[in-house]
Protein backbone atom coordinates (compact mmCIF):
# COMPACT_ATOMS: atom_id res chain seq x y z
CA UNK A 1 0.00 0.00 0.00
CA UNK A 2 1.29 3.45 -0.87
CA UNK A 3 2.52 5.28 2.09
CA UNK A 4 4.27 8.33 3.52
CA UNK A 5 6.37 8.28 6.65
CA UNK A 6 7.98 11.28 8.65
CA UNK A 7 10.25 9.81 11.77
CA UNK A 8 10.57 13.17 13.60
CA UNK A 9 7.80 14.35 15.52
CA UNK A 10 9.14 17.48 16.37
CA UNK A 11 12.21 18.95 15.27
CA UNK A 12 14.02 21.94 17.08
CA UNK A 13 16.89 23.72 15.93
CA UNK A 14 18.70 27.12 16.39
CA UNK A 15 18.52 30.28 14.24
CA UNK A 16 20.98 29.90 11.22
CA UNK A 17 21.32 26.22 12.10
CA UNK A 18 21.24 23.46 8.74
CA UNK A 19 17.21 21.99 9.06
CA UNK A 20 16.58 18.82 7.00
CA UNK A 21 12.71 16.95 7.46
CA UNK A 22 12.86 13.58 6.67
CA UNK A 23 10.22 11.22 4.48
CA UNK A 24 10.15 8.35 3.06
CA UNK A 25 7.57 6.53 1.05
CA UNK A 26 6.52 3.20 -0.36
CA UNK A 27 4.94 3.57 -3.86
CA UNK A 28 5.68 1.05 -6.61
CA UNK A 29 5.09 3.86 -9.24
CA UNK A 30 6.70 6.49 -10.58
CA UNK A 31 5.95 9.19 -7.33
CA UNK A 32 5.17 12.63 -7.43
CA UNK A 33 6.14 13.81 -4.14
CA UNK A 34 5.16 17.47 -2.25
CA UNK A 35 5.96 19.06 0.57
CA UNK A 36 3.00 21.37 2.38
CA UNK A 37 3.39 23.85 5.53
CA UNK A 38 0.85 25.02 7.79
CA UNK A 39 2.24 27.79 10.05
CA UNK A 40 0.32 29.28 12.83
CA UNK A 41 -3.15 30.03 12.82
CA UNK A 42 -2.89 29.70 8.35
CA UNK A 43 -4.14 27.41 6.50
CA UNK A 44 -2.20 24.31 4.97
CA UNK A 45 -0.52 25.45 1.92
CA UNK A 46 2.03 24.06 -0.77
CA UNK A 47 5.80 24.57 -0.03
CA UNK A 48 7.55 22.81 -3.17
CA UNK A 49 7.14 20.33 -5.42
CA UNK A 50 9.84 17.18 -6.54
CA UNK A 51 9.73 18.77 -9.49
CA UNK A 52 10.83 22.23 -8.45
CA UNK A 53 13.71 22.69 -9.86
CA UNK A 54 14.16 26.44 -7.39
CA UNK A 55 14.61 26.85 -3.76
CA UNK A 56 11.57 27.91 -2.20
CA UNK A 57 11.61 30.17 1.06
CA UNK A 58 15.15 28.80 1.17
CA UNK A 59 13.65 24.93 0.91
CA UNK A 60 15.22 22.22 -1.81
CA UNK A 61 13.76 18.83 -1.39
CA UNK A 62 15.53 15.68 -3.54
CA UNK A 63 14.08 12.91 -4.65
CA UNK A 64 16.01 9.68 -4.68
CA UNK A 65 14.14 7.08 -5.71
CA UNK A 66 16.69 4.78 -4.67
CA UNK A 67 16.24 5.23 -1.22
CA UNK A 68 12.63 6.31 -1.67
CA UNK A 69 13.21 9.62 -0.04
CA UNK A 70 12.07 13.10 -0.47
CA UNK A 71 13.93 15.14 2.16
CA UNK A 72 13.26 18.97 2.81
CA UNK A 73 16.37 20.89 3.46
CA UNK A 74 17.56 24.40 3.90
CA UNK A 75 21.01 25.41 4.69
CA UNK A 76 19.73 28.27 7.28
CA UNK A 77 16.84 28.00 9.36
CA UNK A 78 14.87 30.81 9.84
CA UNK A 79 12.51 31.96 13.48
CA UNK A 80 9.74 32.49 10.49
CA UNK A 81 10.11 28.86 8.91
CA UNK A 82 8.73 27.27 12.70
CA UNK A 83 5.38 25.62 11.46
CA UNK A 84 3.81 21.67 10.34
CA UNK A 85 5.40 19.92 7.62
CA UNK A 86 3.97 17.83 5.59
CA UNK A 87 5.12 15.19 3.04
CA UNK A 88 2.46 14.02 0.43
CA UNK A 89 2.68 11.28 -2.50
CA UNK A 90 0.37 11.96 -5.11
CA UNK A 91 -1.07 8.09 -6.77
CA UNK A 92 -3.30 7.90 -9.59
CA UNK A 93 -5.94 10.73 -8.03
CA UNK A 94 -5.60 9.90 -4.75
CA UNK A 95 -2.88 11.59 -2.08
CA UNK A 96 -1.74 10.56 1.02
CA UNK A 97 0.00 12.44 3.81
CA UNK A 98 2.55 11.66 6.35
CA UNK A 99 2.11 12.67 10.01
CA UNK A 100 4.35 16.01 9.46
CA UNK A 101 6.89 17.33 11.65
CA UNK A 102 6.83 19.96 13.77
CA UNK A 103 9.93 22.17 13.05
CA UNK A 104 10.39 24.72 16.16
CA UNK A 105 13.25 27.37 15.40
CA UNK A 106 15.22 28.75 18.59
CA UNK A 107 16.37 32.15 18.78
CA UNK B 1 -10.53 36.29 -2.76
CA UNK B 2 -9.83 33.12 -4.37
CA UNK B 3 -10.24 30.68 -1.98
CA UNK B 4 -12.31 27.61 0.04
CA UNK B 5 -14.70 28.20 2.64
CA UNK B 6 -15.58 25.85 4.54
CA UNK B 7 -19.16 25.44 7.04
CA UNK B 8 -19.55 25.71 10.17
CA UNK B 9 -15.94 26.01 11.59
CA UNK B 10 -16.48 24.19 14.49
CA UNK B 11 -19.55 21.57 15.32
CA UNK B 12 -20.36 19.36 18.55
CA UNK B 13 -22.93 16.82 17.69
CA UNK B 14 -24.41 13.51 19.43
CA UNK B 15 -23.64 9.89 17.69
CA UNK B 16 -26.12 9.55 15.33
CA UNK B 17 -27.44 12.88 14.60
CA UNK B 18 -27.18 13.60 10.71
CA UNK B 19 -24.82 16.07 10.09
CA UNK B 20 -23.86 18.35 6.99
CA UNK B 21 -20.16 20.16 6.61
CA UNK B 22 -20.24 22.20 2.93
CA UNK B 23 -17.15 23.37 0.90
CA UNK B 24 -16.96 25.82 -1.63
CA UNK B 25 -14.38 27.04 -3.77
CA UNK B 26 -14.55 29.99 -5.85
CA UNK B 27 -11.42 29.16 -8.44
CA UNK B 28 -13.71 27.04 -10.91
CA UNK B 29 -11.49 23.81 -9.94
CA UNK B 30 -12.31 20.45 -11.30
CA UNK B 31 -10.71 18.78 -8.46
CA UNK B 32 -11.90 18.89 -4.67
CA UNK B 33 -11.68 16.57 -1.50
CA UNK B 34 -11.76 15.87 1.77
CA UNK B 35 -9.42 14.76 4.45
CA UNK B 36 -9.65 14.41 8.08
CA UNK B 37 -6.83 14.98 10.31
CA UNK B 38 -6.10 13.09 13.32
CA UNK B 39 -2.68 13.09 15.67
CA UNK B 40 -0.03 11.28 14.57
CA UNK B 41 -1.99 10.15 11.39
CA UNK B 42 -1.48 13.42 9.14
CA UNK B 43 -4.27 13.79 6.66
CA UNK B 44 -5.73 10.67 5.07
CA UNK B 45 -7.89 11.47 2.21
CA UNK B 46 -11.82 10.36 2.91
CA UNK B 47 -13.37 11.15 -0.80
CA UNK B 48 -12.64 13.30 -3.66
CA UNK B 49 -14.23 14.25 -7.05
CA UNK B 50 -12.89 14.93 -10.46
CA UNK B 51 -15.45 16.90 -11.77
CA UNK B 52 -19.43 17.38 -11.25
CA UNK B 53 -20.90 13.91 -10.48
CA UNK B 54 -17.66 12.21 -10.68
CA UNK B 55 -16.96 11.48 -6.31
CA UNK B 56 -15.03 8.17 -5.69
CA UNK B 57 -13.19 6.67 -2.46
CA UNK B 58 -10.12 7.62 -0.78
CA UNK B 59 -8.74 5.70 1.75
CA UNK B 60 -11.25 6.22 4.68
CA UNK B 61 -14.16 6.62 3.44
CA UNK B 62 -16.63 4.38 5.98
CA UNK B 63 -19.15 6.38 7.31
CA UNK B 64 -19.18 9.26 5.05
CA UNK B 65 -20.64 10.59 2.06
CA UNK B 66 -20.05 13.37 -0.65
CA UNK B 67 -22.35 14.79 -3.50
CA UNK B 68 -21.04 17.04 -6.06
CA UNK B 69 -23.90 18.58 -7.82
CA UNK B 70 -22.29 21.79 -8.55
CA UNK B 71 -18.36 22.58 -9.28
CA UNK B 72 -18.36 24.82 -6.94
CA UNK B 73 -19.27 22.91 -3.93
CA UNK B 74 -18.82 19.44 -2.36
CA UNK B 75 -20.17 18.29 0.99
CA UNK B 76 -19.45 16.01 3.25
CA UNK B 77 -22.36 14.11 4.74
CA UNK B 78 -21.97 11.93 8.34
CA UNK B 79 -25.22 9.83 8.43
CA UNK B 80 -24.77 8.59 11.54
CA UNK B 81 -22.26 10.15 13.26
CA UNK B 82 -19.89 8.35 15.64
CA UNK B 83 -17.44 9.50 18.13
CA UNK B 84 -14.25 7.66 15.82
CA UNK B 85 -15.55 10.66 13.42
CA UNK B 86 -13.97 13.77 15.86
CA UNK B 87 -11.48 14.90 13.76
CA UNK B 88 -10.49 18.14 12.44
CA UNK B 89 -11.68 17.98 8.79
CA UNK B 90 -10.06 19.98 5.87
CA UNK B 91 -11.35 20.32 2.17
CA UNK B 92 -9.28 21.39 -0.68
CA UNK B 93 -9.59 21.62 -4.07
CA UNK B 94 -7.20 22.15 -7.20
CA UNK B 95 -7.19 22.65 -11.37
CA UNK B 96 -6.61 18.48 -11.67
CA UNK B 97 -4.18 16.98 -10.29
CA UNK B 98 -1.36 17.34 -12.52
CA UNK B 99 2.00 17.80 -10.25
CA UNK B 100 1.80 21.33 -11.51
CA UNK B 101 -1.71 21.73 -9.82
CA UNK B 102 -1.89 22.77 -5.94
CA UNK B 103 -4.12 21.80 -3.64
CA UNK B 104 -5.56 24.76 -2.46
CA UNK B 105 -7.34 23.76 1.25
CA UNK B 106 -10.30 25.57 3.36
CA UNK B 107 -9.24 26.44 7.22
CA UNK B 108 -10.55 23.14 8.42
CA UNK B 109 -13.93 22.20 10.35
CA UNK B 110 -13.50 20.29 14.20
CA UNK B 111 -16.12 18.01 14.68
CA UNK B 112 -16.54 16.51 18.07
CA UNK B 113 -19.05 13.60 18.10
CA UNK B 114 -20.62 12.62 21.60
Amino acid sequence: AQRVTQPEKLLSVFKGAPVELKCNYSYSGSPELFWYVQYSRQRLQLLLRHISRESIKGFTADLNKGETSFHLKKPFAQEEDSAMYYCALRYGQNFVFGPGTRLSVLP
Amino acid sequence: EAQVTQNPRYLITVTGKKLTVTCSQNMNHEYMSWYRQDPGLGLRQIYYSMNVEVTDKGDVPEGYKVSRKEKRNFPLILESPSPNQTSLYFCASSLGTSIYNEQFFGPGTRLTVL
